[in-house]
């Protein structure tokens, strides 16, 4: 089974500075896709971004980045410029790529990010 | 493009009550997921359809919960009879063959 770890309850950060949230996770499958999901309060989740395990550059979109180490199983979303709509749980989540099960997410318990004006 | 459609928004139920949850997909989405997520944690998958079949359900505690989505669209999750643990926000996403879901705003379930 896999496991997804987000061992920061907990972030604040300025508006315009840089905050990195942690994810580790644990599989013993060689496919898969790490995902970050953003829930901002009373809202729907959305999607902010993902990897998938077989390539080795780090995905981005716009203000959001992540570091991926596979070796580690370390999955950190780095979000720069940070603005005030950014205030929402942040979730990891895991899916593997085929077999049974596949696309299925497995989430961390989420990391719950205030920007502060 | 619509999104994925929840309803209620908000339940408030005494234990022992039954109640229904309804979801309707994004168009010509085959896979449609029922998550749980109780104040405090992340989401956990309950059931996974693909079209009108159930490709997991090994999450669901089927001696109280049922899922059912028929013609392969709009599903219903009902919980008979609910408990006090059963006090969460329900996440139905949808998503095609490809791997990223959609997610609907969720209902959630007050059980007094």
């Amino acid at each position: 089974a896999q496991t997804v770890t987000q061992s920061q309850p907990e972030m604040s950060v300025q508006e315009a500075e840089t905050v990195t949230l942690s994810c580790t996770y644990d599989t013993s499958e060689n496919n898969y896709y790490l995902f970050w999901y953003k829930q901002p309060p009373s809202r729907q989740m959305i999607l902010v971004i993902r990897q998938e395990a077989y390539k080795q550059q780090n995905a981005t979109e716009n203000r959001f980045s992540v570091n991926f180490q596979k070796a580690a199983k370390s999955f950190s979303l780095k979000i720069s410029d940070s603005q005030l709509g950014d205030t929402a749980m942040y979730f990891c989540a895991f899916s593997r790529g085929s077999g049974a099960g596949s696309y299925q997410l497995t989430f961390g318990k989420g990391t719950k990010l205030s920007v502060i004006p | 493009e619509a999104g994925v459609a929840q309803s209620p928004r908000y339940k408030i139920i005494e234990k022992r009550q039954s109640v229904a949850f309804w979801c309707n997909p994004i168009s010509g989405h085959a896979t449609l997921y029922w998550y749980q997520q109780i104040l405090g944690q992340g989401p956990k998958l309950l059931i996974q359809f693909q079209n009108n079949g159930v490709v997991d359900d090994s999450q669901l505690p089927k001696d109280r919960f049922s899922a059912e989505r028929l013609k392969g669209v709009d599903s219903t999750l009902k919980i008979q009879p609910a408990k006090l643990e059963d006090s969460a926000v329900y996440l139905c996403a949808s998503s095609l063959v490809t791997n990223e879901q959609f997610f609907g705003p969720g209902t959630r379930l007050t059980v007094l």
